[in-house]
């Protein structure tokens, strides 16, 4: 069973500050998936990301998949509090599995005005 | 372009009673999972159709769980009898398909909240 886990769970902080969250697992995925929720909402894909050391830009959002492609990470810069929502990352298998995604727990990000 | 249609969105049945939930995917879409949702979690894989087809049930748990999609649209996902453990938000997504395979762009809809009590 693939398992990732993102931390951290929860950030707090004011608007304007930068953050990171991180998504680890032991596993090799095929391709990695960031998803942004808010409440009574469903995910909304934010990026995919392909290639082991592969970094996307989204605004103010910067992406980055692990040279091993076990591990990605999730920067903002300057946030604002529209960022706030839960940020889920998920891992695809690839082959015909492809869809089946493993997601992490989640972090909620809350940012203050 | 419309998203993905769910319904009910909030449910609340007691527990030994049955529920179903109702999915409407994207026009075009191939490929429909179901995920469960439990609070504080992330979304867990249920199922996955491809058109009318399963492809994937590996984590349905079959004793108490079904899910349909007799026309190769609309799915249906049941729930006879209902748990404590099964409160949680089942969220339908659909994904365009290209050679048989999902794209792997999921497009969630907004989720059906199950409180069993």
């Amino acid at each position: 069973t693939q398992l990732l886990e993102q931390s951290p769970q929860f950030l707090s902080i004011q608007e304007g500050e930068n953050l990171t969250v991180y998504c680890n697992s032991s596993s090799v995925f095929s391709s990695l998936q960031w998803y942004r929720q808010e409440p009574g909402e469903g995910p909304v894909l934010l990026v995919t990301v392909v290639t082991g050391g592969e970094v996307k830009k989204l605004k103010r959002l910067t992406f980055q998949f692990g040279d091993a492609r076990k591990d990605s990470s999730l920067h903002i810069t300057a946030a604002q509090p529209g960022d706030t929502g839960l940020y889920l990352c998920a891992g695809a298998p690839g082959g015909t599995s492809y869809g089946k995604l493993t997601f992490g727990q989640g972090t909620i990000l809350t940012v203050h005005p | 372009e419309a998203g993905v249609a769910q319904s009910p969105r909030y449910k609340i049945i007691e527990k030994r009673q049955s529920v179903a939930f109702w999915c409407n995917p994207i026009s075009g879409h191939a490929t429909l999972y179901w995920y469960q949702q439990i609070l504080g979690q992330g979304p867990k894989l249920l199922i996955q159709f491809q058109n009318n087809g399963v492809v994937d049930d590996s984590q349905l748990p079959k004793d108490r769980f079904s899910a349909e999609r007799l026309k190769g649209v609309d799915s249906t996902l049941k729930i006879q009898p209902a748990k404590l453990e099964d409160s949680a938000v089942y969220l339908c997504a659909s994904s365009f398909s290209r050679g048989g395979l999902s794209t792997g762009e999921l497009f969630f809809g907004e989720g059906s909240r199950l409180t069993v009590l």
